[in-house]
């Protein structure tokens, strides 16, 4: 099955700095690459996803890499606002109906005002 | 529209207990899942089910066991908690296809298993 793993565990940044988490993913046949945040107590709510097709997807102040060659993908956030400060959570699947996502362990980002 | 909508909250069990955590959603979705999150270990998934009239398990389903009672709705039972299962239990539906779209998640059961 796929493996997801996620760093760094957590990240403490200064507002407006920038952020970036990381995953590696263990299924080539992998296509699919969604990112979803978890505030405090809330439940967890997609931001952005990739597919396979594509390197790299942005969304205002946040967007997506993906290397398929290196089985790679991450999260880049600019200018860093305390409203970012969540858990936020990578995960993998082949979109093909074969298999759910498999979430990597989640980073826990910290934004100092 | 409520989306995903799970009952209870929260429970505070004692080992050998046992409960059944119920979910429902109202988006006419296909596809209903049971997660369990413990920290440092992300989002676990405990069983799926596909469509309706199916279920499959998942990474994590010793211990646990489902029911897809018709579209909307997709309950998880613990026969027989143990310490272990203490944890924060979340449903999720999707209109895509297994693994393939935008998981909508309900809000969350608090179960602790004394």
């Amino acid at each position: 099955g796929e493996n997801v793993e996620q760093h760094p565990s957590t990240l403490s940044v200064q507002e407006g700095d920038s952020a970036v988490i990381k995953c590696t993913y263990s299924d080539s046949a992998s296509n699919y690459f969604p990112w979803y945040k978890q505030e405090l107590g809330k439940r967890p709510q997609l931001i952005i996803d990739i597919r396979s097709n594509v390197g790299e997807k942005k969304d205002q102040r946040i967007a997506v890499t993906l290397n398929k060659t290196a089985k790679h993908f991450s999260l880049h956030i600019t200018e860093t606002q305390p409203e970012d400060s969540a858990v936020y959570f990578c995960a993998a699947s082949d979109s093909t109906g074969r298999r759910a996502l498999t979430f990597g362990s989640g980073t826990r980002l910290q934004v100092q005002p | 529209n409520a989306g995903v909508t799970q009952t209870p909250k929260f429970q505070v069990l004692k080992t050998g207990q046992s409960m059944t955590l119920q979910c429902a959603q109202d988006m006419n979705h296909n596809s209903m899942y049971w997660y369990r999150q413990d920290p440092g270990m992300g989002l676990r998934l405990i069983y799926y089910s596909a469509s309706e009239g199916t279920t499959d398990k998942g990474e994590v389903p010793n211990g646990y066991n489902v029911s897809r009672l018709n579209k909307r709705e997709f309950s998880l039972r613990l026969e027989s908690a143990a310490p272990s299962q203490t944890s924060v239990y979340f449903c999720a539906s999707s209109e895509a296809r297994l693994g393939s779209g935008e998981l909508f998640f309900g809000e969350g059961s608090r179960l602790t298993v004394l």
